[in-house]
């Protein structure tokens, strides 16, 4: 089983700066079968990224994703207020499916 | 535009089976792989399974001694039955939609709202 181990666990930014979360997995991700979701409470996950850097339909272009084999990143260039939520990487290279921990994006 | 919807009992006792539907609604259930994804309150995501529209399976290791998930295709919807349930199985479980068409190695573009599922006496 691949391990998903992001950072950090907690990110405190306001609005307007940049955020650079981390996924690093245990062992290599082939073909970058990494996908990032943003998820705000009480609500289900919401696909951003997936193939590590290919933006999802309707996601706006300051969230990108990068990396390959065992790190990747996923960047908020200019954070806007809606953006404080919860992230989780996941990966679709082998089985089972994995996600990360989680990092919370907050103010 | 495809929606997911959840439905089953919020409650569930414990040793007891745990059964959850997902019906898919604004296009077909054909050509796709379905699965269920579950998140206990304040912890992190985790994937219990998928299944095919033809029926195929692949479940998580860690629960698949308990796992059934089938499928309905003439009533568009699939199945999570999780059987011998723990207070560890509390959670909100999640049925979501494989990106791409028979690609059972893919990221979940579509999610249902999520159900609540408690497990208590």
């Amino acid at each position: 089983e691949i391990v998903l181990t992001q950072s950090p666990g907690t990110l405190s930014l306001s609005p307007g700066e940049r955020a650079t979360l981390s996924c690093r997995a245990s062992q290599s991700v082939s073909s970058g079968s990494l996908a990032w979701y943003q998820q705000k409470p009480g609500q289900a996950p919401r696909l951003l990224i997936y193939g590590a850097s290919s933006r999802a339909t309707g996601i706006p272009d300051r969230f990108s994703g990068s990396g390959s084999g065992t790190d990747f990143t996923l960047t908020i260039s200019r954070l806007e207020p809606e953006d404080f939520a919860v992230y989780y990487c996941q990966q679709y290279s082998s089985s089972p499916h994995t996600f990360g921990q989680g990092t919370n994006l907050e103010i | 535009q495809v929606q997911l919807q959840e439905s089953g009992p919020g409650l569930v006792k414990p040793s007891e089976t745990l059964s959850l539907t997902c019906t898919v609604s604004g296009d077909s259930i054909g050509s796709y792989y379905w699965a269920w994804i579950r998140q206990p309150p304040g912890k992190a995501l985790e994937w219990i399974g998928y299944i095919y529209y033809s029926g195929s399976t692949n479940y998580n290791p860690s629960l698949k001694s308990r796992v059934t998930i089938s499928v309905d295709t003439s009533e568009s919807q699939f199945s999570l039955r999780l059987s011998s349930v723990t207070a560890a199985d509390t959670a909100v479980y999640y049925c979501a939609r494989h990106k791409r068409r028979a690609m059972p190695y893919d990221a979940f573009d579509i999610w249902g709202q999520g159900t609540m599922v408690t497990v208590s006496s």
